[in-house]
């Protein structure tokens, strides 16, 4: 299977614990996302990685959240001292330097439960 | 700002009938991008398709069909005779060139497709 993985895609953690989710892009694409998809609703911009360059941040990613691509292939995203609010689906995506145009491959997600 | 809405929360039909799912965005840029993912219950989502600005031809796709009216800001997707595997939520989201939004997808809250057979 060539497209997006991430893993783990369940994680069941205690409040105030860390986290760390890992993304693995399609190969050739230089492009990286990070999205967070609460319940009913579309997924949310994160964050943005050209090759290692990590070129935008959402207000949503608050200091507790950092993300990482330090080879411009895969991509880890950590959570210090989660909170119950954490709880989301975090998707990841790749997409070829295409501009505006270029379509995002998403993979299927990892899912944080924060009790 | 950019902003998607997709005013269907949950829809409806039985096999073989058609359906449209609503499309409308709002977005001060002159040139942007339109596109529409499907995400089944497994969780990814799946590019179906992307339309820019400047392009308003209507486009088919099999049983898929997408109507982009850039005067009343709406992309709108229509199912043809659908099947139960289209059952899935189905998301419209709208990228442009503004300053902060440049990679950004703005995505819709998403429409729940529900085909009985």
């Amino acid at each position: 299977d060539t497209g997006v993985s991430q893993n783990p895609r369940h994680k069941i953690t205690k409040r105030g614990q860390n986290v760390t989710f890992r993304c693995d892009p399609i190969s050739e694409h230089n492009r990286l996302y990070w999205y967070r998809q609460t319940l009913g609703q579309g997924p949310e911009f994160l964050t943005y990685f050209q090759n290692e360059a990590q070129l935008e941040k959402s207000r949503l990613l608050s200091d507790r959240f950092s993300a990482e691509r330090p080879k411009g292939s895969f991509s880890t995203l950590e959570i210090q001292r989660t909170e119950q609010g954490d709880s989301a689906m975090y998707l990841c995506a790749s997409s070829l330097g295409r501009g505006q145009a270029g379509e995002l491959f998403f993979g299927e997600g990892s899912r944080l439960t924060v009790l | 700002a950019q902003k998607v809405t997709q005013a269907q929360t949950e829809i409806s039909v039985v096999e073989k009938e058609d359906v449209t799912l609503d499309c409308v965005y709002e977005t001060r840029d002159t040139t942007y991008y339109l596109f529409w993912y499907k995400q089944p219950p497994s969780g990814e989502l799946v590019f179906l398709i992307r339309r820019n600005s400047f392009d308003e031809q209507n486009e088919i796709s099999g049983r898929y069909s997408w109507n982009f009216q850039k005067s009343t800001s709406s992309f709108n997707f229509t199912i043809t005779a659908s099947q139960v595997v289209d059952s899935a939520v189905y998301f419209c989201a709208l990228r442009g060139r503004s300053s902060g939004s440049a990679r950004q997808l703005t995505f819709g809250s998403g429409t729940q497709l529900t085909v009985l057979p």
